[in-house]
C-alpha cells in the first residue's frame, strides 16, 4: 500500500524568509502524481502544486517550488518569501496509477508566519 | 463560477443514528470522492464515484455507503453511528478521475456523534 509520510508535525518561518516542508512516500508504482495542498484554518484545502512523477524538472509555482527527489522518494515543498496568507497546514498527497483519483495523503505540517 | 458544495455544514448525531451527507461537484465534474478527516489527521479516501459507478473504496467498515447521481451530485450515507465516527467529511471532484486530475475541495460537513 502507498504511505505518505510528513514529519514534521510543525513548522515556523519569518515572514519573507524561506521556509522547505518535507514529504516521503512509499509506491512500487512507477507512474504517479504527488501534490502540495494547503487547507487555511476552517477553509478549504487547495491545491498549491503539483508534480509528475515521469518529469525529471521540479514544479515551480510563483514562491511555491517542489524538491522532488524520485530515488530517494522525497518530495519537498519550498516556499520562498513566506506571507502571512501563507500560515496554514500543509498536506502532502500521492495519487497513483493503478488507484485512480484515489488521493493517499500525509497527517499534515502546520506553518506559522511570523510577522 | 460555484465551487463544490457540502450540506449540512455541521451535524450533531447520536451513536447509533443514521446520517446522510451531500455533495455538489464543480460543473462539468464527473468524479466525486468523499474522505474523513478526523482532528489532527490527513484526509483518509473513503469512496470515489465516477459516472456513477464506484471506483474504489476505502478501507472503511460498510457501515459506509455512497452513491451519485445522474446529475453527478453525490451522498454519503453512515448507519449505526459510532463516536470514532466523529470528524470533517471532506468530498473532492474532478473531470474525469484520472489520477494526474486535480481535486477540488469542498467545505466539509463536521460530523459530531454524542
Amino acid at each position: 500500500a502507498q504511505t505518505v509520510t510528513q514529519s514534521q508535525p510543525e513548522m515556523s518561518v519569518q515572514e519573507a524568509e524561506t521556509v522547505t516542508l518535507s514529504c516521503t512516500y512509499d509506491t512500487s508504482e512507477s507512474d504517479y502524481y504527488l501534490f502540495w495542498y494547503k487547507q487555511p484554518p476552517s477553509r478549504q484545502m487547495i491545491l498549491v502544486i503539483r508534480q509528475e512523477a515521469y518529469k525529471q524538472q521540479n514544479a515551480t509555482e510563483n514562491r511555491f517550488s517542489v524538491n522532488f527527489q524520485k530515488a530517494a522518494k522525497s518530495f519537498s515543498l519550498k516556499i520562498s518569501d513566506s506571507q502571512l496568507g501563507d500560515a496554514a497546514m500543509y498536506f502532502c498527497a500521492y495519487s497513483g496509477s493503478n488507484t485512480g483519483n484515489q488521493f493517499y495523503f500525509g497527517t499534515g505540517t502546520s506553518l506559522t508566519v511570523i510577522p | 463560477d460555484a465551487g463544490v458544495t457540502q450540506s449540512p455544514t455541521h451535524l450533531i448525531k447520536t451513536r447509533g443514528q443514521h446520517v446522510t451527507l451531500r455533495c455538489s461537484p464543480i460543473s462539468g465534474h464527473k468524479s466525486v470522492s468523499w474522505y474523513q478527516q478526523v482532528l489532527g489527521q490527513g484526509p483518509q479516501f473513503i469512496f470515489q464515484y465516477y459516472e456513477k459507478e464506484e471506483r474504489g473504496r476505502g478501507n472503511f467498515p460498510d457501515r459506509f455507503s455512497a452513491r451519485q447521481f445522474p446529475n453527478y451530485s453525490s451522498e454519503l450515507n453512515v448507519n449505526a453511528l459510532l463516536l470514532g465516527d466523529s470528524a470533517l467529511y471532506l468530498c473532492a471532484s474532478s473531470p474525469s478521475g484520472n489520477p494526474y486530475n486535480e481535486q477540488f475541495f469542498g467545505p466539509g460537513t463536521r460530523l459530531t456523534v454524542l
